[in-house]
């Protein structure tokens, strides 16, 4: 199975701050790499695809970057709408695998 | 509009069977892989099971693999999950997602709202 690490675990940021979350697989996955966000007590929202495409819908703020086996997702400028807890999926094969998730909190 | 509604969730004691669903509107059912992606209370995402969107190839995680079964109506445009032998290990709330390929592989593109399972006595 293709182990997901993301880092860090939790963050705290203010309104403004530039935030990079790191997600990395055990093994080259190409760019079949997703990041999702999931505010409290929602549904999980797709942001990225193939590691670097943009959702329909999802502001530009939102930026993916990588391939291989390490990725970033960068949010350039935290609004009170982004605290929330960020996800990375592979999907080259299956099983299909999430990261532990990136909390990121107001500071 | 995509949507996705799940319904079925509920107490079930360890042991027992649920069924769930999921209801397709706003696209084509058919043309579109399904998955199952579950979460724990205060855990993180996981994915369950994948059906193709011919119901000829089915994906199970080894959790849950020979306890729980996917299925789908493309007419009725519902997406199922079959819960047997339940565990309290598999408390969880319940997503459907539906898949979009792109490079030859599907990423989840939409989500459902959501169906909270409990097993416990």
């Amino acid at each position: 199975d293709i182990q997901m690490t993301q880092s860090p675990s939790s963050l705290s940021a203010a309104v403004g701050d530039r935030v990079i979350i790191t997600c990395r697989a055990s093994q080259g996955i190409g760019n079949y790499l997703a990041w999702f966000q999931q505010r409290p007590g929602k549904a999980p929202k797709t942001l990225i695809y193939a590691a670097s495409s943009l959702q329909s819908g999802v502001p530009s703020k939102f930026s993916g970057s990588g391939s291989g086996t390490d990725f970033t997702l960068t949010i350039s400028s935290l609004q009170p709408e982004d605290f929330a807890t960020y996800y990375c999926q592979q999907y080259v094969t299956y099983p299909l695998t999430f990261g532990g998730g990136t909390r990121v909190q107001v500071k | 509009e995509v949507q996705l509604l799940e319904s079925g969730g509920g107490l079930v004691q360890p042991g027992g069977s649920l069924r769930l669903s999921c209801a397709g509107s706003g696209f084509t059912f058919g043309n579109h892989a399904m998955t199952w992606v579950r979460q724990a209370p205060g855990k993180g995402l996981e994915w369950v099971s994948t059906i193709a969107s011919d119901a000829s190839a089915t994906f199970y995680a080894d959790s849950v693999r020979g306890r729980f079964t996917v299925s789908r109506d493309n007419s009725g445009k519902t997406l199922y999950l079959q819960l047997n032998s339940l565990r309290a290990e598999d408390t969880a709330v319940y997503y459907c997602a539906r898949s979009f390929v792109v490079d030859d592989r599907g990423y989840f593109d939409f989500w459902g709202q959501g169906a909270l399972v409990t097993v416990s006595t």
